[in-house]
């Protein structure tokens, strides 16, 4: 059985850093790239992040650029979100969301989602 | 760049069809067929209904289906339950060189 479980998240002031974990089982975790999705307050769903499956690329939305960096340890089944310089409009539920394996794997096929963590920003 | 047009909101009684469409772009929607859709219930994770415009992922109810003309695809719900009711999501890729997978604004769906 896939599972995702996110941890990490908390309440942080403006300028600050948080670093979430999510830990996959239940498939073979270097085969599939990964993202991170998050939920703003009573918001739709917003595309934060991507990695391939070796990790070697990465992708990331015009609001976090630069401040926010995806990573991953294919050897403990576990992606990151390194968040820096987190901004009120940060605050979110951010889940980690499966994807495809293969060569096509810029496709939002994300079949299996973690229950999400929050992360609140503000002073 | 914008996020997906959905409707805020649509309805249906049980036992009716409804669909919900969103429209996008030749860069995203309509230019690829990488289109997906999901469905979130209140204080739950969203799940994947729909992928590649008209795929259905193992367990999915047969009442959904997927489409797509030029720029805007479409969730179609038949035989509406009243366990349909939800917010509603789509996404695409697109060829933008700053994005790779935009959103929807939503669709709540309301089961009269």
């Amino acid at each position: 059985e896939v599972q995702l479980l996110e941890s990490g998240g908390g309440l942080v002031q403006p300028g600050g850093s948080l670093r979430l974990s999510c830990a996959a089982s239940g498939f073979t975790f270097s085969s599939y790239a990964m993202n991170w999705v998050r939920q703003a307050p009573g918001r739709g769903l917003e595309w934060v992040s991507a990695i391939s499956g070796s990790g070697g690329t990465t992708y990331y939305a015009d609001s976090v650029k630069g401040r926010f960096a995806i990573s991953r340890d294919n050897s403990q089944n576990t992606l990151y979100l390194q968040m820096n310089s987190l901004r009120a409009e940060d605050t979110a539920v951010y889940y980690c969301a499966k994807g495809p394996s293969g060569v096509g794997w810029l496709r939002p096929n994300f079949d299996y989602w973690g229950q999400g963590t929050v992360v609140t920003v503000s002073s | 760049q914008s996020a997906l047009t959905q409707p805020a909101s649509v309805s249906g009684s049980p036992g009716q069809s409804i669909t919900i469409s969103c429209t996008g772009t030749s860069s995203d929607v309509g230019g690829y067929n990488y289109v997906s859709w999901f469905q979130q219930h209140p204080g739950k994770a969203p799940k994947l209904m729909i992928y590649e415009v008209s795929n259905r992922p193992s367990g999915v109810s047969n009442r959904f289906s997927g489409s797509k003309s030029g720029n805007t695809a479409s969730l179609t719900i038949s035989g509406l339950q009243a366990e349909d009711e939800a917010d509603y999501y789509c996404s695409s890729y697109t060829s933008s060189s700053t994005l790779y997978v935009l959103f929807g604004g939503g669709t709540k769906l309301t089961v009269l």
